[in-house]
């Protein structure tokens, strides 16, 4: 069974522009949820889809954003990018969400110049 | 607010050297705490999850318990390959923050041959 992928694994970019990251679920899973991870901060969640819908939010701002496809599949867009927005971003997917164990994709290094 | 701290921060071991890794945490309700490893340069992979306190769960050299406060992670008889970051989650059960997960910070393991 595939594992949960993401795309690109590597992206520069430079401070003010946006970027789309890409994530593709482990094959029947419906939610997928994506975090941000920094030496300083560690792991903090971003949000979570399920159903194509938005079902919960982490305390980003509005320029963190993202979407899900009728196939599961889930982008993320970060806009008008700072420095402070270079980290490891990381997708992971659960069968429902909720209580059920999320697996997590290798992750896009977004660096930011 | 919903916390989890890890300790200790670091840990180097011995091959063969046998110890526990710390989560304290603090939920309104607790949904289910989480154990994951973490590779240099990878995303999360999924060891355990644990529901309510008394549990316990085991995979080779691991073995994870849980309480009302914390959660230990045992590692008997380590391996150099055991050497990686271990992160603990905490799924609280009410409020805005359901089905996400908190991390800790992570507690990296050295095993040394």
């Amino acid at each position: 069974k595939a594992g949960v992928t993401q795309t690109p694994r590597y992206l520069i970019k430079t401070r003010g522009q946006q970027v789309t990251l890409s994530c593709s679920p482990i094959s029947g899973h419906r939610s997928v949820s994506w975090y941000q991870q920094t030496p300083g901060q560690g792991l903090q969640f971003l949000f979570e889809y399920f159903s194509e819908t938005q079902r919960n939010k982490g305390n980003f701002p509005g320029r963190f954003s993202g979407r899900q496809f009728s196939n599961s599949r889930s982008e993320m867009n970060v806009s008008t990018l700072e420095l402070g927005d270079s980290a490891l971003y990381l997708c992971a997917s659960s069968l429902k969400g909720g209580k059920y164990e999320q697996y997590f994709g290798p992750g896009t290094r977004l660096t930011v110049t | 607010e919903d916390q989890v701290t890890q300790s200790p921060e670091a840990l180097r071991l011995q091959e063969g050297e046998s110890s526990s890794l710390n989560c304290s945490y603090t939920v309104s309700g607790l949904r289910g705490l989480f154990w994951y490893r973490q590779d240099p340069g990878k995303g999360p992979e999924f060891l355990f999850t644990l529901y309510s306190a008394g549990e316990e769960k085991e995979k080779e050299r691991l073995k994870a318990t849980l309480t009302k406060k914390e959660s230990f992670l045992h590692i008997t008889a380590p391996k150099p390959e055991d050497s990686a970051t271990y992160l603990c989650a905490v799924q609280d059960n009410y409020g805005g923050s359901q089905g996400n997960l908190i991390f800790g910070k992570g507690t990296k393991l050295s095993v040394k041959p």
